[in-house]
């Protein structure tokens, strides 16, 4: 079983929509959560990052974080084309590692 | 702000050659990353650093060997190449170990092995 998993997409919602991306974990002791999105062709690069449990902000994303029930989300309100690449979700461990999310695909339609 | 630097950024070699993957930060972090990633496997850590001259598996570290003499570069080396190391690898570094410390990814190196 894989630590981390993701919806395995492809997702796709028209634009102005609300895009959900989930992310679950395995029962280890995680420290932080972290959204990447990567561009096709491109490297990933931080979105958001969340250490408690509750919601978190940033401009159109939201960050979603329950440890209880080992899931994390990330919303994507307003939805836009430049939104549409790959989205992985990151799981840092103790000792500096991180677990990684195959992806999840959004595609955001004009 | 160089960052974190790969190169080469494309690179094709043949089966059982050498190849070496380089990967420099100028920010000094202490933990420097090397993950590969391919079609629906998203990204695998190969070999990891917490400092200089120390070194850790990852995932999948068969076949690739790693050093770390100085902070700021972490080279990964293919010894014998094989087919089945066709890949984008990506380089990223942190901080340290803090939970609120993410990764910083280089632009990653496309490798084909003929």
């Amino acid at each position: 079983q894989k630590e981390v998993e993701q919806n395995s997409g492809p997702l796709s919602v028209p634009e102005g929509a609300i895009a959900s991306l989930n992310c679950t974990y395995s029962d280890r002791v995680s420290q932080s959560f972290f959204w990447y999105r990567q561009y096709s062709g491109k490297s990933p690069e931080l979105i958001m990052s969340i250490y408690s449990n509750g919601d978190k902000e940033d401009g159109r994303f939201t960050a979603q974080l329950n440890k209880a029930s080992q899931y994390v989300s990330l919303l994507i309100r307003d939805s836009q084309p430049s939104d549409s690449a790959t989205y992985l979700c990151a799981v840092k461990w103790y000792a500096g590692k991180s677990t990684f999310g195959d992806g999840t695909t959004l595609t955001v339609k004009p | 702000d160089a960052g974190i630097t790969q190169s080469p950024r494309y690179k094709i070699t043949e089966t059982g050659r050498q190849v070496t993957l380089m990967c420099h930060q100028t920010w000094s972090h202490s933990y420097m990353f090397w993950y590969r990633q391919d079609l629906g496997h998203g990204l695998r850590l190969i070999y990891y650093s917490a400092a200089a001259d120390i070194t850790d598996k990852g995932e999948v570290p068969d076949g690739y060997v790693v050093s770390r003499s100085k902070t700021e570069n972490f080279p990964l080396t293919l010894e014998s190449a094989t087919r089945s190391q066709t890949s984008v690898y990506f380089c990223a570094s942190s901080e340290d170990s803090s939970y609120n410390q993410p990764q910083h990814f280089g632009d990653g190196t496309r490798l084909s092995i003929l």
